[in-house]
């Protein structure tokens, strides 16, 4: 079965220190990748997304998130954290064969970023 | 970015009647819309995919009966809940995407619809 895991229900980080919000996935194929985040009482916002090329992806505000193959993982990561980056991030994967057409998101992680 | 808005934003109802909820893209022309559900804290579900002009697709569990998806316009879907529960409560989250034939076209996402059967 495809799915996507998100093991971390909430990450807690300190601001200005790096954060990881850590994505596997099991698809057929190779995927296409992204993260969005959600804020509370409001609908997803797009954040980064793979394709193909580099593993490492740079999206919006800071955000990154490097494709690791071997180890089928898509971790959102940033150097430096803010406040203002506490929200609900969803990862998600579209598979590449049979013209899928859904996304397939993991559970989503809450990221808590502490003054 | 391409904006998708969704009417109305919250809506309280009394079991046993039906409630329409829109969503629109707003400049671009939507050629797949997607709606999806969200418990509290937990993913988001797809529910069903709509393209402009024919029957939506229901996911497995869905059923059809009680969530009428409308896929009029190249701008316009909607999504009525009939007889709802309160079982239905839940928020209710579409997205629009704009071209069937690039896989990887982004989806862009509503803001949501909490809905409150009393």
């Amino acid at each position: 079965a495809q799915s996507v895991a998100q093991p971390e229900d909430q990450v807690n980080v300190a601001e200005g220190n790096p954060l990881t919000v850590k994505c596997t996935y099991s698809v057929s194929g190779n995927p296409y990748l992204f993260w969005y985040v959600q804020y509370p009482n409001r609908g997803l916002q797009f954040l980064l997304k793979y394709i193909t090329g580099d593993n490492l992806v740079k999206g919006s505000y800071g955000f990154e998130a490097e494709f690791n193959k071997s180890q089928t993982s898509f971790h959102l990561k940033k150097p430096s954290a803010l406040v203002s980056d506490s929200a609900l991030y969803f990862c998600a994967v579209r598979p590449f064969s049979g013209g899928y057409n859904k996304l397939i998101f993991g559970a989503g992680t809450r990221l808590a970023v502490h003054p | 970015g391409a904006v998708v808005s969704q009417h109305p934003s919250r809506v309280i109802c009394k079991s046993g009647t039906s409630v329409k909820i829109e969503c629109r893209s707003l400049d671009f022309q939507a050629t797949t819309m997607f709606w999806y559900r969200q418990f509290p804290k937990q993913s988001l579900m797809l529910m069903a995919t709509s393209n402009e002009g024919s029957k939506a697709t229901y996911e497995q569990g869905v059923e059809k009966d009680k969530f009428l998806i409308n896929h009029a316009s190249l701008t316009l879907s909607t999504l009525t809940v009939t007889s709802a529960h309160p079982e239905d409560s839940s928020f209710y989250i579409c997205s629009a995407r704009a071209g069937t034939s690039d896989p990887i076209s982004e989806q862009f996402f509503g803001p949501g619809t909490r809905l409150t059967v009393l």
